[in-house]
């Protein structure tokens, strides 16, 4: 079965240190986008990426970074200089070209507590 | 400035009546909409979608409609269920290539089902 794999589902991360979330998907999607939760903020974009090599900052995304070097794997670095980093992370991906009949596919998301 | 606006953070419905969740957008660049459902600790899961050049979209006990002039969509639940409690967000993309620039959501309503 195909689909999106975050891990780990709960992260616990010391103040003053960075943390990498991952993501892995074998759907075959071209884009993948990380979004925060936040108790009655939604979801807000942080980062995505169309394609392998490129990615582009969404609404909210100081203080985090990302690589895709693989078409499967987007993984997210919750740096020291995010100032208020505990939420709920979840990744997602799409078909990049056509159109969205199902929308994104997201993942089970990770809980990012920052102690 | 929130482009994709839920207004009531939650909704209480008896089991086996219409629940109707309201959705307001501001971006007239918006012209795919899609509804997504999530339960606590999990990744939202898609529900149903409808594209600017309809104003209805039915799937099962699932309906959305689209208001373009005033804005507006809307989904219906039909007849609702227990099951059916859960989280749901509004998200709005601009252009049919799918949204491939990231979704805008709105920050949710919850939908509680009475027995």
């Amino acid at each position: 079965d195909g689909g999106i794999t975050q891990s780990p589902k709960y992260l616990f991360r010391k103040e003053g240190q960075n943390v990498t979330l991952s993501c892995e998907q074998n759907l075959n999607h071209d884009a993948m986008y990380w979004y925060r939760q936040d108790p009655g903020q939604g979801l807000r974009l942080i980062y995505y990426s169309q394609i392998v090599n490129d990615f582009q900052k969404g609404d909210i995304a100081e203080g985090y970074s990302v690589s895709r070097e693989k078409k499967e794997s987007f993984p997210l670095t919750v740096t020291s200089a995010q100032k208020n980093p505990t939420a709920f992370y979840l990744c997602a991906s799409s078909i990049r070209t056509g159109t969205i009949l199902k929308g994104y596919t997201f993942g089970s998301g990770t809980r990012l507590t920052v102690v | 400035d929130q482009q994709v606006k839920q207004n009531s953070p939650s909704l209480s419905v008896q089991e086996g009546r219409i629940s109707i969740l309201n959705c307001d957008y501001t971006n007239s660049m918006f012209d795919y909409f899609l509804w997504y459902k999530k339960y606590p600790a999990e990744g939202p899961t898609f529900l149903i979608s409808i594209s600017s050049i309809k104003d209805k979209n039915e799937d099962g006990r699932f309906t959305v409609f689209l208001n373009k002039s005033a804005k507006h969509l809307s989904l219906h639940i039909v007849p609702s269920q227990p099951g059916d409690s859960a989280v749901y967000f509004c998200a709005a993309s601009p252009g049919s290539g799918g949204g491939a620039d990231g979704l805008t959501f709105g920050k949710g309503t919850h939908l509680i089902i009475q027995p």
